[in-house]
């Protein structure tokens, strides 16, 4: 079946450093979301790309959707430590199917 | 505008007791669906269903565990005969349409004891 897989699983980063996670599926998307959920809390939509190829950015985070649909990456520059949490994605793949999540990145930030 | 409901937050179950789990979704969205996590760990997807229908039960339990999602009212995660490793913490998610956007509630946090 559909498997998206995300690394690193941990991240641990100095406050200012930057910091990727990596999402890769086993097949072609047909969209890819990202996700944040705080320590305790509960997943937050982030941003959804659609396009091969596409670009997308929210301040300090980068978001891109490879060329042939499989793969994703989010960047954070200069981390703080608001962006302490687990991101997580999501790809989506066949109609009738809920989305596939990955099993996310912790990012911890030392001050 | 009020997001996806979930009540109660924690539920705590004897061995063998019945859980159920209530997700009221976004007004307007009539896909909802179910997702386990446990302490560190991903979400596990469980079942997606369309409103009366279950659309994808693939993640769920043959066992002890159903889910509906009646015309009227809010979807319920039932979970029979529970045991310790069914405690995890239990979101439901709702979207507008297939594959869309997900908006999570705040969790149900299940301990059986």
């Amino acid at each position: 079946g559909q498997q998206v897989m995300q690394i690193p699983q941990y991240q641990h980063v100095q406050e200012g450093e930057d910091f990727t996670t990596y999402c890769n599926s086993s097949t072609t998307l047909s969209n890819i979301q990202w996700y944040k959920q705080r320590p305790g809390g509960h997943p937050v939509f982030l941003i959804q790309l659609v396009k091969s190829g596409e670009v997308k950015k929210q301040k300090r985070l980068t978001f891109q959707f490879g060329e042939a649909k499989k793969n994703s990456s989010l960047h954070i520059t200069a981390t703080q430590t608001t962006d302490v949490g687990t991101y997580f994605c999501a790809g989506g793949g066949q109609a009738g199917t809920a989305l596939i999540f990955g099993k996310g990145t912790t990012l911890s930030v030392s001050s | 505008n009020a997001g996806v409901m979930q009540n109660p937050r924690h539920l705590v179950r004897r061995r063998g007791q019945e859980a159920r789990l209530r997700c009221s979704p976004v007004k307007g969205h009539s896909h909802v669906y179910w997702y386990r996590q446990l302490p560190e760990e991903g979400l596990k997807f469980m079942v997606y269903l369309q409103k009366e229908n279950i659309i994808d039960e693939s993640g769920m339990p043959k066992e002890r565990f159903s889910a509906e999602f009646p015309k009227e009212g809010p979807s319920i995660l039932r979970i029979q005969q529970v045991v310790r490793g069914d405690s995890a913490a239990y979101f439901c998610a709702s979207s507008p349409g297939q594959g869309q956007v997900h908006y999570f509630g705040s969790g149900t946090r299940l301990t059986v004891v």
